[in-house]
């Protein structure tokens, strides 16, 4: 089992949807979970960033982690076209020498 | 302020060719990683560097080598380069630990043919 398994795609919605994403993770020890969004031949852009559980909002974005469940969320509302990207979950222990793990990402469409 | 950049954007390679990738950022950053992106595999960690002078193995680090002689500075190297190697690499650059943000190059494409 992967460390962070994503939600296979792609994902195509109407302009104005509402979008979930979803990544589960295995590892009990990550504490910082993130979200990355990369358009086309790109390199990934930080999106969101939440330490442990709880909910974190930034605009028409909503993270969500619940370390119960090992479960992290990104939510979108009124998604526009501009949303259109590959988003990336990301989660890391922090401390010394941490490091990233990576979902493999999911391509979303969004459709005018 | 640049942030991170990557030299070149693209490249193509024939099979045993060697070639430097270089990672340039102006943050002043300690720490700086290579990844490689394929499709349906996501980023992949090779190496990674905690501060000048220092480097260490990542997810995937076989067929790469790494040096970092200066902290703007992140070169991998490919000493004979394998079709294995086709994909998208991205550098990337953190402050230091406690802000786990990394912030990403634009990546470069290699293709080995």
């Amino acid at each position: 089992q992967k460390e962070v398994e994503q939600d296979p795609g792609p994902l195509s919605v109407p302009e104005g949807a509402i979008v979930s994403l979803n990544c589960t993770y295995s590892n009990s020890a990550f504490q910082y979970f993130m979200w990355y969004r990369q358009y086309s031949r790109k390199g990934p852009e930080l999106l969101m960033y939440t330490y442990s559980s709880g909910n974190k909002e930034d605009g028409r974005f909503t993270a969500q982690v619940d370390k119960s469940s090992k479960y992290i969320s990104l939510f979108i509302r009124d998604s526009q076209p501009s949303d259109s990207a590959t988003y990336l979950c990301a989660t890391s222990r922090g401390g010394a020498n941490s490091k990233l793990t990576f979902g493999k990402g999911i391509t979303l469409s969004v459709r005018p | 302020n640049a942030g991170v950049t990557q030299t070149p954007k693209f490249r193509v390679l024939k099979t045993g060719q060697s070639m430097t990738l270089l990672c340039a950022q102006d943050m002043n950053h300690e720490y700086m990683y290579w990844y490689r992106q394929d499709p349906g595999m996501g980023l992949r960690l090779i190496h990674y560097s905690v501060g000048e002078g220092t480097t260490a193995k990542g997810e995937v680090p076989d067929g790469y080598n790494v040096s970092r002689l200066k902290k703007q500075n992140f070169l991998l190297g490919l000493e004979s380069a394998a079709p294995s190697q086709t994909s998208v690499y991205f550098c990337a650059s953190l402050q230091s630990q406690g802000s786990e943000t990394q912030y990403f190059g634009p990546g470069t494409r290699l293709l080995v043919l």
